[in-house]
């Protein structure tokens, strides 16, 4: 089975612009969770999609925004892009089953670079 | 909220066992994840703890006690390949898809 897929991999923007980014789940999973990675802040929940609603947000302002697809396929877009938005963008699938065991698994991320 | 703390970094010699602790203080908790995550590239799940106890995977293994908001991962017969980044992360009752994570340990493996 294939894994998760972001594209692209590597972006550089100015600031000011905007970005959209993309993540194809494992096939069969319906929930997509983005996160935040940088050097000084870790790992950082961004918001979740399930069956195309947003069902949890992290502290993010609202230039942070997503949505998902009927195909489960998920966009993250950052409008009006800053500095300290450069960062690995890490997009994470999971079934769920409702279990308490629903695992997420991680796609290699888009690394954005904001001069 | 959550809180996680992990140590930074821990160094280990080849072929030795590397013990590394989160301890988490929340107000809900549904399971805790270990990834293991290699410079430069996306983290990949090792385990998953939501009762009390040790759950053995090959080489690794990883216990949790709830009462003491606490886990360990365990690495046993280290390789040079196991250095990279472990993070502890938990999911709260009421946020299903939402990963809460620590800032990670940077394991070093040495000859």
């Amino acid at each position: 089975k294939a894994g998760v897929t972001q594209t692209p991999r590597y972006l550089i923007k100015t600031r000011g612009q905007q970005v959209t980014l993309s993540c194809s789940p494992i096939s069969g999973h319906r929930s997509v969770s983005w996160y935040q990675q940088t050097p000084g802040q870790g790992l950082q929940f961004l918001f979740e999609y399930f069956s195309e609603t947003q069902r949890n947000k992290g502290n993010f302002p609202g230039r942070f925004s997503g949505r998902q697809f009927s195909n489960s396929r998920s966009e993250m877009n950052v409008s009006t892009l800053e500095l300290g938005d450069s960062a690995l963008y890490l997009c994470a699938s999971s079934q769920p089953a409702g279990a308490s065991t629903d695992t997420q698994y991680f796609g290699p991320g888009t690394r954005l670079t904001v001069l | 909220g959550q809180n996680i703390d992990q140590p930074t970094e821990m160094t280990a010699t080849e072929g030795a066992i590397v013990q590394i602790n989160c301890t988490y203080q929340t107000s809900g908790f549904n399971g805790l994840f270990w990834y293991q995550q290699h410079a430069g590239e996306a983290p990949t799940f090792l385990s998953y703890n939501v009762l009390d106890g040790l759950e053995e995977k090959g080489r690794f293994s990883s216990f949790l006690s709830r009462s003491k908001g606490y886990s360990y991962l365990l690495l046993k017969e280290l390789q040079m390949k196991d250095s990279a980044s472990y993070l502890c992360a938990v999911r709260d009752t009421d946020s299903w898809g939402k990963l809460q994570f620590g800032a990670g340990t940077q394991v070093v493996v040495t000859p």
